[in-house]
């Protein structure tokens, strides 16, 4: 166990819905990643959170958006979901703001848009 | 960017055998670390070996670090079944908050 926890586990929606992916990080990390990892894209990072601010986008699309709250738990919202948004959802934390300190991941999200 | 290319992109072997996996990058680094993801699970961290450190092992493990030709080798020494899975590799460079994944090595241990 990581010490990150995802909810939900899974995930089915039809097109044109909106959806929340939630991530408590471990206790005592700042910084929460978000990875959207597909089979033909491998694991791509979207964005990162360091004490409750951005810190680095990837590449996350427009309908897609996040953020950290003051107990630094994190959300991602999806919306305007179409079919290719079908993918593993992954939310890792660390001490770090970066880099430089090993991050931990959750067991993810299967999100699948029907 | 912060992404480490690994090479190969797969590796099959039999039980007991070696599993060598090589990591490069393009910029200076402050450390670079290994991770493993089994099938459709998190990544789980292995190590972390620092800019100023050659060699790290870990149990099975031995990762070295070669800073003058920006790469990097994770060694897992008689390999199991269970050690089947990807691994990726990733570094920091400094605080900017990325944390970059290649595609990874996919390893198949055959029993």
């Amino acid at each position: 166990d990581s010490g990150v926890t995802q909810t939900p586990k899974h995930l089915i929606t039809a097109t044109g819905q909106r959806v929340t992916l939630r991530c408590s990080p471990r206790s005592g990390d700042l910084s929460v990643y978000w990875y959207q990892q597909s089979l033909d894209q491998g694991l791509q990072f979207l964005i990162q959170y360091y004490n409750g601010e951005e810190r680095a986008k990837g590449n996350i699309l427009e309908r897609f958006s996040a953020q950290q709250f003051p107990d630094l738990h994190s959300e991602l919202n999806l919306s305007s979901l179409e079919l290719g948004d079908s993918a593993l959802y992954f939310c890792a934390s660390s001490v770090g703001p970066g880099g430089n300190t090993e991050a931990f991941f959750g067991q993810g999200t299967r999100l699948t848009v029907v | 960017s912060q992404q480490g290319e690994e090479d190969p992109q797969a590796l099959s072997i039999q039980e007991g055998e070696n599993a060598t996996m090589n990591c490069s990058y393009k910029t200076s680094i402050n450390n670079l670390q290994w991770y493993r993801q089994n099938s459709g699970r998190g990544l789980v961290h292995l190590i972390l070996i620092r800019s100023n450190e050659r060699e790290k092992h870990s149990g099975r493990l031995r990762v070295t670090l070669d800073t003058s030709k920006k790469s990097s080798s994770l060694l897992i020494t008689a390999s199991r079944a269970a050690d089947t899975a990807s691994y990726f590799c990733t570094y920091g460079s400094s605080n900017t908050g990325k944390l970059i994944f290649g595609q990874g090595t996919t390893l198949q241990v055959k029993p």
